[in-house]
């Protein structure tokens, strides 16, 4: 069974940072890119950033282009989020999620997670 | 950018009903080498994530019912519900990943009874 565990989500000050993790299971972690997505109230669900299978390829959305940074650890099969310059714009839940490709362009996101809240508030 | 309208924002509706809810891209869709569009549906209830029902616009994922089908192709896109269930209530999500630069949803259908 795909298990997908989101952590680190916390209230931080604008201009804060934070880091998410979200730790994978039942599947083989290293062949298939990841996303971040976050659902916001009055934005509904935007994709964040993608990460290719082995690395190599990221993407971010031009919101957060500069400010958030994805990485993996496939030794771990875990996925990361650095969120910093944060503003109150940034409070969501954000989402892990698998990719049904290994680039990471041109497949369906399959399996999320159950998210974790990020609040920026001061 | 792709971007990805959906109607209505709501609808009402009642167990038994027949529902459909439409999803248009500003941009096709279709690859034509593949002859496959790269459309996804989601379905999202409050405190649960998004869960994918539907994806090339018409391949319904393993579990899902049949009462779920999804048909369209190029820039218009439709998700029927035969029979609508109690259960079915929740927010529908179209989602394009044709153009990883970005990935788009749409902003939703809201089914309520």
């Amino acid at each position: 069974e795909v298990q997908l565990v989101e952590s680190g989500g916390v209230v931080v000050q604008p201009g804060g940072s934070l880091r998410l993790s979200c730790a994978a299971s039942g599947f083989t972690f290293d062949a298939y890119a990841m996303h971040w997505v976050r659902e916001t109230p009055g934005k509904g669900l935007q994709w964040v950033s993608l990460i290719s299978s082995d690395a190599s390829t990221t993407y971010y959305a031009d919101f957060v282009r500069g400010r958030f940074t994805v990485s993996r650890d496939n030794t771990e099969n875990s996925l990361f989020l650095q969120l910093n310059s944060l503003r109150p714009e940034d409070t969501a839940f954000y989402y892990c999620v698998k990719d049904m490709g290994a680039g990471g362009s041109g497949w369906p996101f399959d399996y999320w997670g159950q998210g974790s809240l990020v609040t920026v508030s001061s | 950018d792709i971007v990805m309208t959906q109607s209505p924002d709501s609808l009402a509706v009642s167990v038994g009903e027949r529902v459909t809810m439409s999803c248009k891209s500003s941009q096709n869709l279709l690859y034509s080498l593949n002859n496959k569009n790269y459309l996804s549906w989601f379905q999202k209830k409050p405190g649960q994530p998004p869960k994918l029902l539907i994806s090339w616009a018409s391949t319904r994922e393993s579990g899902v019912p049949d009462r779920f089908t999804g048909s369209g192709s190029g820039t218009d896109f439709t998700l029927t519900i035969s029979s609508l269930q109690a259960e079915d209530v929740a927010v529908y999500y179209c989602q394009q990943y044709f153009s990883a630069l970005p990935f788009t949803f749409g902003p939703g259908t809201k089914l309520h009874i």
